[in-house]
């Protein structure tokens, strides 16, 4: 199984700050990664899919960078609505896995 | 604008087996060439993939359920169902069904979750 590894596991910041979460892969998944947010109580939302291509109607804000093994997600510029937990998730071979989550917080 | 929704017994009994059924709505469970999928959250933990079904048949679970996990899809009342069997507390979790779509180039095809169900809460307990 390909193992998916966030970083970092929780994050603390601000509105309007810029933040990035990392995702590894055991290994080469190319541009297998997708990305998605999850609020308490709610299913996860797809944000990025294929490592950079938004999904459409998510805010531009949110940006997916990456291939091969290491991969990136960028906010922008924090909103409100942003506070939330992100998952990665590998698509390159079954089983399909998921990273262990980033849990982002309000400063 | 498609939706799921699970359903299916809130509570089970360990060594029995949990069912859960998925209706899609707003389109044609067999239009499209999705995979429709299982997935599950234990309280407070991260996403676990447990399989995928397309109309065709084909089938493909996560090894470590396998012997325990089977689908199966119903094109006459759009909706895919999940079968557990002999369940434990571990099997305790919040199960979502999703559509796997996909974004295709010339050369190869991304997969990834793009409709999701609200969620259906299952506890293992005696």
């Amino acid at each position: 199984d390909i193992q998916m590894t966030q970083s970092p596991s929780f994050l603390s910041a601000s509105v309007g700050d810029r933040v990035t979460i990392t995702c590894r892969a055991s290994q080469s998944i190319f541009t297998y990664l997708n990305w998605y947010q999850q609020k308490p109580g709610k299913a996860p939302k797809l944000l990025i899919y294929a490592a950079f291509s938004l999904q459409s109607g998510v805010p531009s804000r949110f940006s997916g960078s990456g291939s091969g093994t290491d991969f990136t997600l960028t906010i922008s510029s924090l909103q409100p609505e942003d506070f939330a937990t992100y998952y990665c998730q590998q698509s390159y071979s079954n089983p399909i896995t998921f990273g262990q989550g980033t849990r982002l917080e309000i400063k | 604008q498609v939706q799921l929704q699970e359903s299916g017994p809130g509570l089970v009994k360990p060594s029995q087996t949990l069912s859960l059924t998925c209706t899609v709505s707003g389109g044609s469970i067999s239009s499209g060439g999705y995979y429709w999928s299982w997935i599950r959250q234990p309280a407070g933990k991260g996403l676990e993939w447990i399989g995928r079904i397309y109309t065709s048949g084909n089938i493909n679970y996560d090894p470590s359920l396998r012997g325990r996990v089977s689908m199966s899809i119903d094109t006459s009342k759009n909706q895919f169902s999940l079968r557990l069997s002999s369940v434990t507390a571990a099997d305790t979790a919040v199960y979502f069904c999703a559509r796997v779509s996909g974004y295709c180039t010339d050369t190869s095809c991304y997969p990834y979750f793009d409709y999701w169900g609200q969620g259906a809460l299952v506890t293992v307990s005696s």
